[in-house]
């Protein structure tokens, strides 16, 4: 099964920041990759599908990039809403393997 | 409006069963994939079974359907096409399957779509003697 890791698991930032989560694939992923925002008691939010691709409504200030095994989301100028539990997930197998997450609280 | 409805979650003893309900609207459930997602309390999100859309090639081994290594043997998904519900039987439950469990909707069905756009609320459950 492909296994996923994320970095770092908790990230201290504040409101205007630019912030970066890394994503990897124990094997390479192509670009099936999709990130998600979940917040507590709510379902997953998809936020990025194909490595990079902005899911619609999804503001312009999250991006996604890489391809391969190495992946990132990037928030820029980090909003109050923002303040969340980031997971990666690769789609290219049917282990559909989602990674550890990424907590992103205020510094 | 497009949506899914989870139930049937609850209190049930080591070993006992249960069965999940999700139930879709708004778009056209036969022609969807669906997949059940949990996430045990304060845990990651864990993929735990698909199921294919009707008419779709099965899989090389004659089925359309793929669990987690963690349920398979234990859980069997169904679906009911003409009341538009997805089905998750369990059984011999234990306590590292208490989790939110989540009925999930990829965009599409081939490859390059299967991430997840359409999530339910989610239904407990707490395997506790």
């Amino acid at each position: 099964d492909i296994q996923m890791t994320q970095s770092p698991s908790t990230l201290s930032a504040s409101v205007g920041d630019r912030v970066t989560i890394t994503c990897r694939a124990s094997q390479s992923i192509s670009n099936l990759l999709a990130w998600y925002q979940q917040k507590p008691g709510k379902a997953p939010k998809l936020l990025i599908y194909k490595a990079s691709s902005l899911e619609n409504g999804v503001p312009s200030r999250f991006s996604g990039g890489g391809s391969g095994t190495e992946f990132t989301l990037t928030i820029s100028g980090l909003q109050p809403d923002d303040f969340a539990t980031y997971y990666c997930q690769q789609y290219d197998s049917y282990s559909f393997t989602f990674g550890p997450g990424t907590k992103v609280d205020f510094k | 409006q497009v949506q899914l409805v989870e139930s049937g979650g609850g209190v049930v003893q080591p070993g006992r069963s249960l069965r999940l309900s999700c139930a879709a609207s708004g778009f056209t459930f036969s022609s969807y994939d669906m997949h059940w997602v949990r996430q045990a309390p304060g845990k990651g999100l864990e993929w735990v079974a698909a199921i294919w859309y009707e008419g779709r090639n099965k899989r090389h081994d004659g089925s359309d359907k793929v669990y987690a290594d963690s349920v398979k043997g234990r859980f069997t998904l169904s679906r009911d096409n003409s009341n538009n519900t997805l089905f998750l039987q369990m059984n011999s439950l234990s306590a590292e399957d208490t989790a939110v469990y989540y009925c999930a909707r990829p965009a599409g069905s081939s490859v390059s779509w299967r991430y997840f756009d359409l999530w339910g609320r989610g239904t407990l459950v707490t395997v506790s003697s």
